[in-house]
This record gives C-alpha cells, sequence and structure tokens, in this order.
C-alpha cells in the first residue's frame, strides 16, 4: 500500500466545475506539497502546507493533521487547468524525502 | 531570478553508455534535490545534498548511479552503464533551506536505445 494515496486517479469535468482532489497519507509528516505538472512534463509547485488551508487565485488547499487527510479544490475550473495534480508528503519540515501520490490526472473539457 | 535549469532537456544514450545530466538550482539555494519517474509512475525520491555534501541518498540504486553537488557548478546526476530500465524523466529540485519552499526544475528525460 502507498503510503501517500490520491483520489481520483482520473477526473473529467466541464470548464466552469468546481474540482476536489484528495490525498490520505499514512507517514508522519511535518507538511504536505501540492504539485503540478503539465502534459509537458514540467513540475510546478502549487502549496507546501502544514496546517489549515491556502488559498492562491483559483486555487485552494486544505489539511487536517489528525485525519492525515488533504484537499485541493479548483474553482470555477478551466481547460488550462488541465494536468497531473500530485500530492506529496514531506518528512523533516517540508523537504529532502518527499513521498508522492500518484497523482490525478484532471482534464477540462471546453 | 531564473528557476531550476536542468539540461539536457532530452537525452538518448545507447546501453552501456554514461547519462550526466545537470542541475543549477535557484540563485541562493543551496539544497538540491534529485527524483525520478519511470513511465508510467510515480515520482521517487533519489538523492539530497547540500553543497559538496550528499544528505541523504537512500533512493539512489545501489550501484551505476551517483551524484554531486561541488562548491563551484552545478549539480550533477551520474548513471554508467545505463541500460533500458534508466529511461526515465530525472527532476532536480531546489531550495534554499531545508524546510523553505522547494522547486523544480523542467525535467530531464532520458532514453535508453
Amino acid at each position: 500500500k502507498n503510503e501517500v494515496e490520491q483520489s481520483p486517479q482520473n477526473l473529467t469535468a466541464q470548464e466552469g466545475e468546481f474540482i476536489t482532489i484528495n490525498c490520505s497519507y499514512s507517514v508522519g509528516i511535518s507538511a504536505l506539497h501540492w504539485l503540478q505538472q503539465h502534459p509537458g512534463g514540467g513540475i510546478v509547485s502549487l502549496f507546501m502546507l502544514s496546517s489549515g488551508k491556502k488559498k492562491h487565485g483559483r486555487l485552494i488547499a486544505t489539511i487536517n493533521i489528525q485525519e492525515k487527510h488533504s484537499s485541493l479544490h479548483i474553482t470555477a475550473s478551466h481547460p488550462r487547468d488541465s494536468a497531473v495534480y500530485i500530492c506529496a508528503a514531506g518528512s523533516n519540515f517540508g523537504n529532502e524525502k518527499l513521498t508522492f501520490g500518484t497523482g490525478t490526472r484532471l482534464t477540462i473539457i471546453p | 531570478n531564473a528557476g531550476v535549469m536542468q539540461n539536457p532537456r532530452h537525452l538518448v544514450r545507447r546501453r552501456g553508455q554514461e547519462a550526466r545530466l545537470r542541475c543549477s538550482p535557484m540563485k541562493g539555494h543551496s539544497h538540491v534535490y534529485w527524483y525520478r519517474q519511470l513511465p508510467e509512475e510515480g515520482l521517487k525520491f533519489m538523492v539530497y545534498l547540500q553543497k559538496e555534501n550528499i544528505i541523504d541518498e537512500s533512493g539512489m540504486p545501489k550501484e551505476r548511479f551517483s551524484a554531486e553537488f561541488p562548491k563551484e557548478g552545478p549539480s550533477i546526476l551520474r548513471i554508467q552503464q545505463v541500460v533500458r530500465g534508466d529511461s526515465a524523466a530525472y527532476f532536480c529540485a531546489s531550495s534554499p533551506a531545508q524546510g523553505g519552499t522547494i522547486y523544480f526544475g523542467e525535467g530531464s528525460w532520458l532514453t535508453v536505445v
């Protein structure tokens, strides 16, 4: 069993829909990362959070340390949001040996 | 301020050759991480380096793989005597300190033929 589990694996939605991607982890962490990987392959770090909630534009990330669960939300989704979203658990305060989920492939249809 | 720079972006090697992948961290960053993404698999940690020191190499294959981050110049991930199973995307990331925000490079795609 992977130490970091994401759901769903694939998600297709219409433009404008509210998107939620979930991440559960079994390892002890100090921070949880959300990453975005576009079809070209490059990876962008979206959020690093250790508690509560963070917001950047249309993206919101939340984490519940007690339940070992994090969610990434996208409001007013757009086709350019189509990408693979990856959560990663960071040991030792957020860096070093990130343990990655297998990713959620999001497709937004115009 | 340039981001994390990796080169080459794409590298083709024949079985048995050596592959060298370079990573220049963001300016001011002294922590470098290498990750590997095998086809149809998730990312896996390989090694964590600071200038002139390997901090954690627990994710590195025991043979043929090595990494360095010299005092001057980029970090190098070296794969000797490549095999087809080494074909993957290799990502470098850097941070200014342990616990700082981590920034990823665009990746280097190695194809072994």
